[in-house]
């Protein structure tokens, strides 16, 4: 399977713990993004990287949280102290430098954060 | 905030008939694209219309986009009941490059096509 992995596909934790993601895009994408999703809403977007440079953050991104991408391959989104209100579906996408893939996004599967 | 507003929020029919989704948007646009979601899985990429476009098609996709009314809609032919999904419209800002990936989505069309 070449498409975008993100692991674990759900977490339950206790308020106050720390949770850490991971993804891997598409292998060849150069391009790699955060969103999260909310029960009934569309996915917002938290933060891209182009190949290990962070280029852009939302302000929906609190001190809280910090993403990392070394090596421009895998990322990692940890969010420290968790609170109820990170309950929610954290997508991970990439994109490709070719024509064909620049401009759309290949999801993962997510991962459901549940916190208790 | 979202940017796209979708309509309707839910939309119920019957196998091999038409489902008409539309998506409206507030700023300037570089393209609207629309993604499709099963549930508790990742969005799948569907569609890209430009802003320079009007109506783009693939397979039994059709999608128009309307930039004086900063709308858009998708019509699926011919439903199926493996269409069961929510669908969402995204936009690119106007100065798309590097802004590219980071799309505005609405909150979604829930379609459910009974067989």
């Amino acid at each position: 399977d070449t498409g975008v992995s993100q692991n674990p596909r759900h977490k339950i934790t206790k308020r106050g713990q720390n949770v850490t993601f991971r993804c891997d895009p598409i292998s060849e994408h150069n391009r790699l993004y955060w969103y999260r999703q909310t029960l009934g809403q569309g996915p917002e977007f938290l933060t891209y990287f182009q190949n290990e440079a962070q280029l852009e953050k939302s302000r929906l991104l609190s001190d809280r949280f910090s993403a990392e991408r070394p090596k421009g391959s895998f990322s990692t989104l940890e969010i420290q102290r968790t609170e109820q209100g990170d309950s929610a579906m954290y997508l991970c996408a990439s994109s490709g430098l070719r024509q064909a893939t620049n401009e759309k996004l290949f999801f993962g599967s997510g991962t459901q954060l549940s916190v208790l | 905030s979202q940017q796209g507003e979708e309509d309707p929020q839910a939309l119920s029919i019957q196998e091999g008939e038409n489902a008409t989704m539309n998506c409206s948007y507030k700023t300037s646009i570089n393209n609207l694209q629309w993604y499709r979601q099963n549930s508790g899985r990742g969005l799948v990429h569907l569609i890209l219309i430009r802003s320079n476009e009007r109506e783009k098609h693939s397979g039994r996709l059709r999608v128009t986009l309307d930039t004086s009314k900063k709308s858009s809609s998708l019509l699926i032919t011919a439903s199926r009941a493996a269409d069961t999904a929510s669908y969402f419209c995204a936009t690119v800002g106007e100065a798309g490059g590097t802004s590219y990936g980071k799309l505005t989505f609405g909150q979604g069309t829930i379609l459910t096509v009974h067989p």
